[in-house]
């Protein structure tokens, strides 16, 4: 089965911290997501990545970067947090046909 | 630009009842179409999946849906609702022209009353 993880299910942080979310896939796929879901609002992309070092915006991508230094290792970075980034925030590697696979998710908090 | 309506934000239904989740979508070409269902807390796990074919497709949980082109559609049916089917139920829709990139609609919750 496809595994994809993320490092906190939980997270609370202060605003103006620099924030690290880490996912991490285990099927070798090439493209990964990250996506953020609020009530209301569905998933949002922020970032994708077709490959290593390689990265294109989303439809949300201010205040957000990502690092892809490794195939399996998809990182979000919240520069400066906000507390307009409270949030879920879901990670996804896709495999065939846009078909994506998602981790649990993690619950930010910004205080 | 592709986008996927959900019409229905909420909706109850009593366990045993037939089930039927709205999703329409709009995009030029011949869509990639996904059924996802997030459990409280949870990331999201794929349902079923539309990419060619037969227009009915069968996914987990005794889900289906059905692909209407004319119609723009691909609702969700489940003849008889458990309990633990109570959940959000999200809509996308992709595309080879889209690159790797899926829409999602904005998600419908589904109560089951005992």
């Amino acid at each position: 089965d496809v595994k994809v993880t993320q490092s906190s299910r939980y997270l609370v942080k202060r605003t103006g911290e620099k924030v690290f979310l880490e996912c991490v896939q285990d099927m070798d796929h090439e493209n990964m997501f990250w996506y953020r879901q609020d009530p209301g609002l569905g998933l949002r992309l922020i970032y994708f990545s077709y490959d290593v070092k390689m990265k294109e915006k989303g439809d949300i991508p201010e205040g957000y970067s990502v690092s892809r230094e490794k195939k399996e290792r998809f990182s979000l970075i919240l520069e400066s947090a906000s507390t307009n980034q409270t949030s879920m925030y879901l990670c996804a590697s896709r495999t065939t046909y846009n078909e994506q696979f998602f981790g649990p998710g993690t619950r930010l908090t910004v205080l | 630009a592709q986008s996927v309506t959900q019409p229905d934000i909420h909706i109850t239904v009593s366990e045993g009842a037939s089930l039927e989740l709205r999703c329409n979508y709009s995009y030029g070409a011949t869509p990639y179409l996904f059924w996802y269902v997030q459990s409280p807390g949870q990331g999201l796990q794929l349902l079923l999946k539309y990419f060619s074919g037969d227009t009915l497709v069968q996914g987990i949980k005794g889900f289906e849906a059905e692909f209407k082109r004319s119609q723009s559609s691909f609702n969700l049916r489940k003849p008889s609702v458990h309990w633990s089917d109570a959940a959000e139920y999200f809509c996308a829709v992709g595309a080879e022209s889209s690159g790797d990139k899926l829409t999602f609609g904005t998600g419908t919750r589904l109560a089951v009353r005992p």
